[in-house]
């Protein structure tokens, strides 16, 4: 079945510091998504990428879609106390909108 | 607007028992989606109801079953739990196959 693998597990920054973080799948993926998940919170949808190659921006976030619709990343510029939480990337089943998430990338940032 | 929600927040149970939780979903979504997650994992797809029908169903036992009412309401059955239940269970809900919107979840521990 489809897997989809993200990469560092744990990331401690400085604030102030850059951070980025990388997706990878098994299989070519028709959209990937990104979510935020705050300590004790739920995932809060952030984006999602469609198209191959396609980059797009919130703010800070940057988030980016590979040319092979099988990896992906999100970078965080200056960061923040407030971008604490783990960041997951999610992509689509075969049919409906099932999500297979990756095992999310947990984000410390010190003051 | 009230987002999704889902009752109760905290739920302890013994092993053997069965539990039944609860997810009103958005205004406006017709389609909900369960998942479980273990701590320090992303989570993980249960099944997806859609027109009141199980639409698509992840690698769990048929212990966890569900239910979707007229009004777009679910519910999650989870029968003869076992220690390894233990883990906060998440319903999102979504318009057909658009992003998803996640609850605050259910913390089930099981003694």
């Amino acid at each position: 079945g489809q897997q989809v693998m993200q990469i560092p597990q744990y990331q401690h920054v400085q604030e102030g510091e850059d951070f980025t973080t990388y997706c990878n799948s098994s299989t070519t993926l028709s959209n990937i998504q990104w979510y935020k998940q705050r300590p004790g919170g739920h995932p809060v949808f952030l984006i999602q990428l469609v198209k191959s190659g396609e980059v797009k921006k919130q703010k800070r976030l940057t988030f980016q879609f590979g040319e092979a619709k099988k990896n992906s990343s999100l970078h965080i510029t200056a960061t923040q106390t407030t971008d604490v939480g783990t960041y997951f990337c999610a992509g689509p089943g075969n049919a409906g909108n099932m999500l297979t998430f990756g095992g999310g990338t947990r984000l410390m940032v010190k003051p | 607007d009230a987002g999704v929600t889902q009752s109760p927040t905290h739920l302890i149970k013994t092993r053997g028992q069965q539990v039944t939780l609860r997810c009103s979903p958005k205004s406006g979504h017709d389609t909900v989606s369960w998942y479980q997650q273990a701590l320090g994992q992303g989570p993980q797809f249960i099944f997806q109801y859609y027109e009141e029908e199980e639409r698509q169903r992840g690698n769990f036992p048929d212990r966890f079953s569900g239910h979707q009412f007229p009004n777009y309401s679910s519910e999650l059955n989870v029968n003869a739990l076992l220690l390894g239940d233990s883990a906060l269970y998440l319903c999102a809900s979504s318009q057909r196959d658009q992003p998803q919107h996640f609850g605050d979840g259910t913390r089930l521990s099981i003694l």
